[in-house]
């Protein structure tokens, strides 16, 4: 069964504007990752948040991480173009594996 | 930020043969992992592996798949035999001694004909 998922399949946003991509899981986690996937690369991780963190920030992003919704959320302000990727959310339950969810497609438009 | 390095970087080959995929983690790293992505799916868990012992795997681990990291060298992910449907772009990832962050290679693509 899949343990995260993405909320949308895809979104689509004009440059500058900002976005945010939402993830649900379904079990209890140490960690959750998100990551960052262009075309024909391996996945890049852009903010570690653990459970005891509420919010982490890097440069334009912003991830949130609410335990009692067993949900996540990563902002993308000041868009680019080449903020298009897809977006995955990925859950470490303490165990030996993240578990990721479908992505969701990001398409920045110039 | 840390690197983790695959090769090669796309492999061809007929069915039933045999396929090595090579992965160089990053250098103090103590965790590693395989990972199976379709395209346009979602990626997928295959196996972890410490201290020289497979520590979970998953149902797409099948019997044909093995994995080994000698003497400290590249960790691989073997495939003998190949089938069809083990065509997808293969993932290697590592992690520290924590476990919590896991940085991913830019993957194999491997096709079976």
């Amino acid at each position: 069964s899949q343990l995260a998922e993405e909320n949308s399949w895809a979104l689509s946003v004009h440059e500058g504007e900002s976005v945010t991509v939402n993830c649900s899981y379904k079990t209890s986690i140490t960690a959750l990752q998100w990551y960052r996937q262009k075309s024909g690369k391996g996945p890049a991780q852009l903010i570690l948040i653990r459970s005891n963190e509420r919010e982490k920030r890097n440069g334009r992003l912003r991830a949130t991480l609410d335990t009692s919704s067993q949900s996540s959320s990563l902002s993308i302000t000041a868009t680019r173009c080449e903020d298009t990727a897809v977006y995955f959310c990925a859950t470490n339950t303490g165990n030996y594996k993240y578990v990721f969810g479908a992505g969701t497609r990001l398409k920045v438009i110039a | 930020g840390p690197k983790v390095l695959q090769i090669p970087s796309h492999q061809i080959i007929d069915m039933g043969q045999m396929v090595t995929l090579n992965c160089d983690p990053v250098s103090n790293h103590l965790y590693f992992y395989w990972y199976k992505q379709i395209l346009g799916q979602q990626m997928e868990f295959l196996v972890n592996f410490y201290n020289g012992k497979v520590m979970e795997k998953s149902k797409l681990f099948k019997d044909q798949f093995s994995v080994e990291r000698p003497d400290g060298s590249y960790f691989t992910l073997k495939i003998q035999p190949t089938a069809l449907e083990d065509s997808a772009v293969y993932f290697c990832a590592s992690s520290p001694r924590d476990r919590v962050e896991q940085y991913f290679g830019p993957g194999t693509r491997l096709t079976v004909l």
